[in-house]
């Protein structure tokens, strides 16, 4: 089994939906939760990151960690057509030397 | 400029042939990554580097090794290429010291191995 689960996707939505795009983990060391984006053709570019449980928002867009769970979730509001595009969840400890593990990625379409 | 750059871009090769790739990167970063994708596999490590005198073997290092030359620049080879190597590779560094391990990656070689 995966450390990291990831949604597989695809996901398609009309433009103006809420999506909520989720990894599932099983290593308690992680700390540190990342969300990358990746568009078509392009390397991945964090988008969002967010240390330990809680919420963080970024304009249309919201990271929530739920450790209890060992469960993170983005949300986008207000989808628009450019964030079309494969979100990927990555996790990593709370050392130096630790990197960081991958989920698969989830690709959205925001359909005008 | 790029801070990660990767050459080439793009690359057809046949089996059994050996190939390079290689990643330059600006940013002054320690540490540097090389990951393959395919549809529906995600990113997959096949190496990282902390620094020039380290290198460790990924998830998936058989068929492939690599070289630090500096700490600006690592390298990827594919001692004798075969079909099921043909997919996305991505470079990536970040930075030694900060916890929140974010990672910056080049644009990619999109390899075909026939």
């Amino acid at each position: 089994q995966k450390e990291v689960e990831q949604d597989p996707g695809p996901l398609s939505v009309p433009e103006g939906a809420i999506v909520s795009l989720n990894c599932t983990y099983s290593n308690s060391a992680f700390q540190y939760f990342m969300w990358y984006r990746q568009y078509s053709r392009k390397g991945p570019e964090l988008l969002m990151y967010t240390y330990s449980s809680g919420n963080k928002e970024d304009g249309r867009f919201t990271a929530q960690v739920d450790k209890s769970s060992k469960y993170i979730s983005l949300f986008i509001r207000d989808s628009q057509p450019s964030d079309s595009a494969t979100y990927l969840c990555a996790m990593s400890d709370d050392t130096n030397a630790g990197k960081s593990t991958f989920g698969d990625g989830t690709t959205l379409t925001v359909k005008p | 400029d790029a801070d990660v750059t990767q050459t080439p871009r793009n690359r057809i090769t046949k089996t059994g042939k050996r190939i390079m790739l290689e990643c330059s990167q600006t940013k002054g970063h320690d540490r540097m990554y090389w990951y393959r994708q395919d549809p529906g596999l995600g990113l997959r490590l096949i190496y990282y580097s902390f620094d020039v005198k380290d290198i460790n073997k990924g998830e998936i290092s058989d068929g492939y090794s690599v070289s630090r030359q500096a700490q600006a620049k690592f390298s990827l080879s594919l001692e004798s290429a075969i079909p099921n190597q043909t997919a996305l590779y991505f470079c990536a560094t970040s930075d030694l010291g900060r916890p929140q391990e974010t990672q910056y990656f080049g644009p990619g070689t999109r390899l075909l191995v026939l």
